[in-house]
Protein backbone atom coordinates (compact mmCIF):
# COMPACT_ATOMS: atom_id res chain seq x y z
CA UNK A 1 0.00 0.00 0.00
CA UNK A 2 1.09 3.33 -0.38
CA UNK A 3 3.58 4.49 2.20
CA UNK A 4 4.83 8.41 2.91
CA UNK A 5 6.62 8.83 5.87
CA UNK A 6 8.25 12.24 6.82
CA UNK A 7 11.38 12.86 9.14
CA UNK A 8 13.50 16.01 9.99
CA UNK A 9 11.32 17.87 12.02
CA UNK A 10 12.22 19.44 15.16
CA UNK A 11 12.86 22.56 16.83
CA UNK A 12 15.11 25.34 14.99
CA UNK A 13 16.06 29.22 15.67
CA UNK A 14 14.50 31.68 13.55
CA UNK A 15 17.06 32.53 10.98
CA UNK A 16 18.12 28.87 10.51
CA UNK A 17 17.59 26.07 8.22
CA UNK A 18 15.93 22.48 7.96
CA UNK A 19 15.85 20.00 5.59
CA UNK A 20 12.63 17.73 5.55
CA UNK A 21 12.52 14.31 3.70
CA UNK A 22 9.73 11.93 2.68
CA UNK A 23 10.77 8.31 2.27
CA UNK A 24 7.78 7.12 -0.65
CA UNK A 25 7.01 3.18 -0.97
CA UNK A 26 4.23 1.20 -2.28
CA UNK A 27 3.63 3.17 -5.72
CA UNK A 28 5.80 4.28 -8.72
CA UNK A 29 7.46 7.35 -6.98
CA UNK A 30 8.62 8.21 -10.72
CA UNK A 31 5.04 8.42 -12.03
CA UNK A 32 3.65 10.87 -9.44
CA UNK A 33 4.18 14.96 -8.58
CA UNK A 34 4.49 15.25 -5.25
CA UNK A 35 3.49 18.11 -2.88
CA UNK A 36 4.21 19.54 0.85
CA UNK A 37 1.27 21.03 2.80
CA UNK A 38 1.54 22.78 6.11
CA UNK A 39 -0.55 23.10 9.00
CA UNK A 40 0.15 25.79 11.77
CA UNK A 41 -0.93 24.56 15.38
CA UNK A 42 -4.84 24.66 15.19
CA UNK A 43 -4.79 26.56 11.93
CA UNK A 44 -6.20 25.57 8.85
CA UNK A 45 -3.62 23.74 5.66
CA UNK A 46 -1.59 25.71 3.26
CA UNK A 47 -0.18 24.03 0.24
CA UNK A 48 3.86 25.23 0.24
CA UNK A 49 5.22 23.75 -2.88
CA UNK A 50 4.92 21.32 -5.60
CA UNK A 51 7.57 19.20 -7.97
CA UNK A 52 6.23 17.30 -11.37
CA UNK A 53 6.83 13.59 -11.71
CA UNK A 54 10.43 14.44 -13.40
CA UNK A 55 11.34 16.58 -11.15
CA UNK A 56 11.61 19.84 -13.49
CA UNK A 57 8.82 21.86 -12.99
CA UNK A 58 8.32 23.78 -9.30
CA UNK A 59 6.06 26.11 -8.04
CA UNK A 60 6.19 27.76 -4.76
CA UNK A 61 3.77 29.44 -2.25
CA UNK A 62 4.37 32.91 -2.14
CA UNK A 63 5.03 32.77 1.71
CA UNK A 64 7.91 30.48 0.79
CA UNK A 65 9.37 31.37 -2.54
CA UNK A 66 13.07 32.40 -2.02
CA UNK A 67 13.28 30.40 1.35
CA UNK A 68 12.25 27.30 0.38
CA UNK A 69 13.35 24.55 -2.23
CA UNK A 70 11.55 21.42 -2.95
CA UNK A 71 13.72 18.53 -4.69
CA UNK A 72 13.01 14.45 -5.42
CA UNK A 73 15.29 11.88 -5.91
CA UNK A 74 14.23 8.78 -8.18
CA UNK A 75 17.06 6.70 -6.97
CA UNK A 76 15.93 6.56 -3.52
CA UNK A 77 12.27 7.32 -3.67
CA UNK A 78 12.63 10.14 -1.52
CA UNK A 79 10.69 13.89 -1.31
CA UNK A 80 12.91 16.48 0.49
CA UNK A 81 12.08 20.42 1.29
CA UNK A 82 15.08 22.21 2.09
CA UNK A 83 13.61 25.40 4.41
CA UNK A 84 16.51 28.26 4.53
CA UNK A 85 15.81 31.69 6.48
CA UNK A 86 12.95 30.18 8.46
CA UNK A 87 10.45 31.89 10.36
CA UNK A 88 8.28 31.77 13.45
CA UNK A 89 5.44 32.04 11.05
CA UNK A 90 7.04 28.45 9.46
CA UNK A 91 6.33 26.49 12.69
CA UNK A 92 3.85 23.86 11.63
CA UNK A 93 3.05 20.00 10.59
CA UNK A 94 4.70 19.45 6.99
CA UNK A 95 2.95 17.30 5.18
CA UNK A 96 4.06 15.52 2.08
CA UNK A 97 1.19 14.46 -0.70
CA UNK A 98 1.01 12.28 -3.74
CA UNK A 99 -0.74 13.87 -6.22
CA UNK A 100 -2.12 11.88 -9.13
CA UNK A 101 -3.28 14.59 -11.11
CA UNK A 102 -1.91 18.21 -10.63
CA UNK A 103 -3.27 19.71 -6.80
CA UNK A 104 -5.42 17.01 -6.02
CA UNK A 105 -3.79 15.13 -2.92
CA UNK A 106 -4.68 11.40 -2.81
CA UNK A 107 -2.35 10.19 -0.10
CA UNK A 108 -0.56 11.96 3.00
CA UNK A 109 2.13 11.27 5.02
CA UNK A 110 1.49 11.59 9.01
CA UNK A 111 3.34 15.14 9.03
CA UNK A 112 6.44 16.38 10.45
CA UNK A 113 6.39 18.83 13.17
CA UNK A 114 8.57 22.31 12.93
CA UNK A 115 9.02 24.65 15.60
CA UNK A 116 10.89 27.76 14.97
CA UNK A 117 11.56 29.57 18.12
CA UNK A 118 14.36 31.30 19.79
CA UNK B 1 -4.36 34.23 -5.30
CA UNK B 2 -7.55 32.64 -5.34
CA UNK B 3 -9.28 33.01 -2.05
CA UNK B 4 -11.70 30.01 -0.81
CA UNK B 5 -14.67 30.71 1.38
CA UNK B 6 -16.18 27.89 3.53
CA UNK B 7 -19.30 28.16 5.26
CA UNK B 8 -20.23 27.49 8.23
CA UNK B 9 -17.17 26.65 10.36
CA UNK B 10 -18.42 25.08 12.36
CA UNK B 11 -21.67 22.83 12.70
CA UNK B 12 -23.57 21.23 15.63
CA UNK B 13 -25.60 17.72 14.08
CA UNK B 14 -26.65 13.88 15.02
CA UNK B 15 -26.00 10.40 13.30
CA UNK B 16 -28.09 10.12 10.65
CA UNK B 17 -28.99 13.94 9.91
CA UNK B 18 -27.99 15.17 6.20
CA UNK B 19 -25.60 17.71 6.17
CA UNK B 20 -24.06 20.12 3.71
CA UNK B 21 -20.99 21.84 3.47
CA UNK B 22 -20.34 25.17 1.23
CA UNK B 23 -17.03 26.26 -0.23
CA UNK B 24 -16.95 29.61 -2.22
CA UNK B 25 -14.16 30.29 -4.70
CA UNK B 26 -12.96 34.21 -5.65
CA UNK B 27 -13.29 33.63 -9.26
CA UNK B 28 -13.95 30.74 -11.77
CA UNK B 29 -12.34 27.67 -11.21
CA UNK B 30 -13.98 25.31 -13.87
CA UNK B 31 -14.55 21.87 -11.61
CA UNK B 32 -11.12 22.22 -9.87
CA UNK B 33 -12.26 21.46 -6.73
CA UNK B 34 -11.99 18.88 -3.88
CA UNK B 35 -13.15 18.07 -0.40
CA UNK B 36 -10.32 16.31 2.27
CA UNK B 37 -11.63 15.34 5.83
CA UNK B 38 -9.38 15.53 8.57
CA UNK B 39 -9.75 13.66 12.20
CA UNK B 40 -8.02 15.19 14.94
CA UNK B 41 -4.22 14.85 14.90
CA UNK B 42 -4.53 12.84 11.68
CA UNK B 43 -3.30 13.59 7.86
CA UNK B 44 -5.68 15.00 5.63
CA UNK B 45 -7.81 12.67 3.62
CA UNK B 46 -9.04 12.71 0.75
CA UNK B 47 -13.10 12.49 -0.22
CA UNK B 48 -14.01 14.00 -3.22
CA UNK B 49 -12.05 15.36 -6.30
CA UNK B 50 -13.03 17.29 -9.37
CA UNK B 51 -16.05 18.69 -7.54
CA UNK B 52 -18.05 14.88 -7.35
CA UNK B 53 -15.59 12.27 -8.23
CA UNK B 54 -15.96 9.80 -5.32
CA UNK B 55 -12.37 8.69 -4.34
CA UNK B 56 -11.75 4.98 -4.02
CA UNK B 57 -12.77 3.64 -1.06
CA UNK B 58 -14.76 6.67 0.42
CA UNK B 59 -18.62 5.53 1.27
CA UNK B 60 -21.21 6.88 -1.34
CA UNK B 61 -22.91 8.55 1.44
CA UNK B 62 -20.43 11.23 0.42
CA UNK B 63 -21.15 13.72 -2.48
CA UNK B 64 -20.62 16.93 -3.89
CA UNK B 65 -22.11 19.15 -6.32
CA UNK B 66 -21.60 22.85 -8.04
CA UNK B 67 -23.34 25.28 -9.14
CA UNK B 68 -21.76 28.29 -10.63
CA UNK B 69 -18.54 29.28 -8.24
CA UNK B 70 -20.54 27.61 -4.99
CA UNK B 71 -19.55 24.20 -4.48
CA UNK B 72 -21.25 21.64 -2.18
CA UNK B 73 -20.20 19.02 -0.30
CA UNK B 74 -23.05 16.74 1.27
CA UNK B 75 -23.23 13.60 3.68
CA UNK B 76 -26.33 11.78 3.41
CA UNK B 77 -26.69 10.18 6.71
CA UNK B 78 -24.03 11.12 8.97
CA UNK B 79 -22.23 8.05 11.25
CA UNK B 80 -19.92 8.84 14.04
CA UNK B 81 -16.33 8.63 12.44
CA UNK B 82 -17.86 11.57 9.72
CA UNK B 83 -17.53 13.98 13.20
CA UNK B 84 -13.94 15.26 12.26
CA UNK B 85 -13.16 18.52 10.11
CA UNK B 86 -13.92 19.25 6.28
CA UNK B 87 -11.47 21.28 4.21
CA UNK B 88 -12.01 21.96 0.02
CA UNK B 89 -9.58 22.92 -2.10
CA UNK B 90 -9.07 24.56 -5.38
CA UNK B 91 -6.90 22.88 -7.91
CA UNK B 92 -7.22 25.33 -10.65
CA UNK B 93 -4.16 26.77 -10.26
CA UNK B 94 -0.95 27.20 -7.90
CA UNK B 95 -1.16 28.33 -5.42
CA UNK B 96 -3.36 25.81 -4.57
CA UNK B 97 -5.75 27.29 -2.09
CA UNK B 98 -7.86 25.98 1.12
CA UNK B 99 -10.92 26.66 2.56
CA UNK B 100 -10.57 27.42 6.42
CA UNK B 101 -12.37 24.20 7.27
CA UNK B 102 -15.93 23.27 8.85
CA UNK B 103 -15.71 21.91 11.99
CA UNK B 104 -18.67 19.10 12.44
CA UNK B 105 -19.52 18.57 16.07
CA UNK B 106 -22.12 16.23 17.58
Amino acid sequence: QVQLVESGGGVVQPGRSLRLSCAASGFTFSSYGMNWVRQAPGKGLEWVAVISYDGINKYYAGSVKGRFTISRDISRNTLDLQMDSLRPEDTAVYFCARAPDWGVFDSWGQGALVIVSS
Amino acid sequence: DIQMTQSPSSLSASVGDRVTITCRASQSISRYLNWYQQRSGKAPKLLIYGTSSLQSGVPSRFSGSESGTDFTLTISSLQPEDFATYFCQQSYTTPYTFGQGTKLEL
